[in-house]
């Protein structure tokens, strides 16, 4: 089945742990995404990718870093320097981005801070 | 600044009522504008409207866009339990930005 998967549903991490989130996808979707959601509030960007070996901060960055090195796959990792990472994080991608296209989601990550 | 305005915030209706859904925005570079259901987990799509006054329907759903005056509805007829989600409306803009809306959280009561 073409999609995009996330791991690990459920991640707990202990004050001043760097942790990965996983995200890939098999729809060969040129760009990918990672979006952070509080409760009540919409969906926040956090970095996105047009194509390999590139990546830009969207609106929330600070405490964040990825890469993307193979089409298929773009990691997260939340670092001790993000002062509230309590949160549930998606993935998602599109066809080229821009066009008019839709993203697909992941079923995401919440990550709790102990 | 870009932003998209949904409203209500929430909604409780009994199954067989009809609702709308509001979003309105101020984006540069305005390219589509899409819905999403998110019920759990990950949102999934339901429409994308690009041109103004051309409606988009799906069984019980439909949508519109207003260009002129910045916004567009969803409409959910006879609705249905299953129907309780948060309802998210995004806007694509230039050529990678997508802004999202806070959610419109719909609970449909038996």
């Amino acid at each position: 089945d073409g999609g995009i998967t996330q791991s690990p549903k459920y991640l707990f991490r202990k004050e001043g742990q760097n942790v990965t989130l996983s995200c890939e996808q098999n729809l060969n979707h040129d760009a990918m995404y990672w979006y952070r959601q509080d409760p009540g509030q919409g969906l926040r960007l956090i970095y996105y990718s047009q194509i390999v070996n590139d990546f830009q901060k969207g609106d929330i960055a600070e405490g964040y870093s990825v890469s993307r090195e193979k089409k298929e796959s773009f990691p997260l990792t939340v670092t001790s320097a993000q002062k509230n990472p309590t949160a549930f994080y998606l993935c998602a991608s599109s066809m080229m981005a821009g066009d008019y296209n839709e993203q697909f989601f992941g079923p995401g990550t919440r990550l709790t801070v102990l | 600044e870009d932003k998209v305005v949904q409203s209500p915030l929430s909604l409780v209706v009994h199954e067989g009522d009809t609702v709308t859904l509001n979003c309105s925005y101020e984006v540069t570079n305005f390219r589509s504008l899409l819905w999403y259901k998110q019920e759990k987990k990950a949102p999934t799509f339901l429409f994308m409207l690009t041109s103004s006054g051309i409606e988009k329907k799906s069984g019980r759903l439909s949508s519109i866009l207003d260009k002129k005056e910045l916004f567009s509805i969803l409409n959910i007829t006879a609705t249905q339990t299953g129907d309780s989600a948060v309802y998210l409306c995004a806007v694509a803009s230039g050529t990678y930005k997508y802004i999202f809306g806070t959610g419109t959280r719909l609970k449909v009561l038996a």
